[in-house]
């Protein structure tokens, strides 16, 4: 079972607030990822990460931002959240150079009004 | 431009049938895939995977086939029961190892009527 961890599940908020979705993991994984997936479409990496201090854009476009201070914690902040963010976020990790297996937490539902 | 194709959004099987999911890509270069398995409101767990330098890995009911001058995998469920009902989602990757990245198809949503 993987230990990730996400909060909140779920999230409405209005535009213009400032979010961060938190995101912890006690594998010990170096590599961290954020993906956003909206109904119906695949799954579109926004950020990544290769350890503490390190953080890359991923393929997708996003407003969004992290930071990796320590290992365990990652989380993504929206400085000024709209509509448009309206979307499912999905933190994962995996080990640095092992498997290729990533293992995701349950998600955040972001809902901005 | 979508790398990672899946061109079935749903499939709906009967419990006990096979299932196959079809899954298509457009790099040579990718070296991994796998299967991910996904229930509403929860984040993708994953099923199996399989090297370019294979075509085929099994895991109970679970086998991935891998045709690689087709550039196309399939996933087979036998016997299908109805805990199958998920959306199933394959992923790509691309480079070795650090660099890695997975890159996702838009899934396919299997139902397994009893």
């Amino acid at each position: 079972e993987a230990d990730i961890y996400q909060t909140p599940r779920y999230l409405v908020i209005g535009t213009g607030k400032k979010i961060t979705l938190e995101c912890s993991q006690t594998m010990g994984h170096d590599k961290m990822y954020w993906y956003q997936q909206d109904p119906g479409m695949e799954l579109h990496l926004i950020h990544y990460s290769y350890g503490v201090n390190s953080t890359e854009k991923g393929d997708l476009s996003s407003e969004s931002t992290v930071s990796r201070i320590r290992t365990e914690h990652f989380p993504l902040t929206l400085e000024s959240a709209r509509p448009s963010h309206t979307s499912q976020y999905l933190c994962a990790s995996s080990e640095l150079g092992g498997t290729d297996e990533a293992f995701f937490g349950q998600g955040t539902r972001l809902t901005v009004v | 431009d979508q790398q990672v194709k899946q061109n079935s959004p749903s499939l709906s099987v009967q419990e006990g049938r096979i299932s196959i999911l079809n899954c298509d890509y457009t790099n040579s270069m990718f070296d991994y895939f796998l299967w991910y398995k996904k229930y509403p409101a929860e984040g993708p767990t994953f099923l199996i995977s399989i090297s370019s330098i294979k075509d085929k890995n099994e895991d109970g009911r679970f086998t991935v086939f891998l045709n690689k001058s087709a550039k196309h995998l399939s996933l087979h469920i036998v016997p299908s029961q109805p805990g199958d009902s998920a959306v199933y989602f394959c992923a790509a990757k691309l480079g070795g190892g650090s660099n890695y990245k997975l890159t996702f198809g838009k899934g396919t949503l299997l139902t397994v009527n009893p």
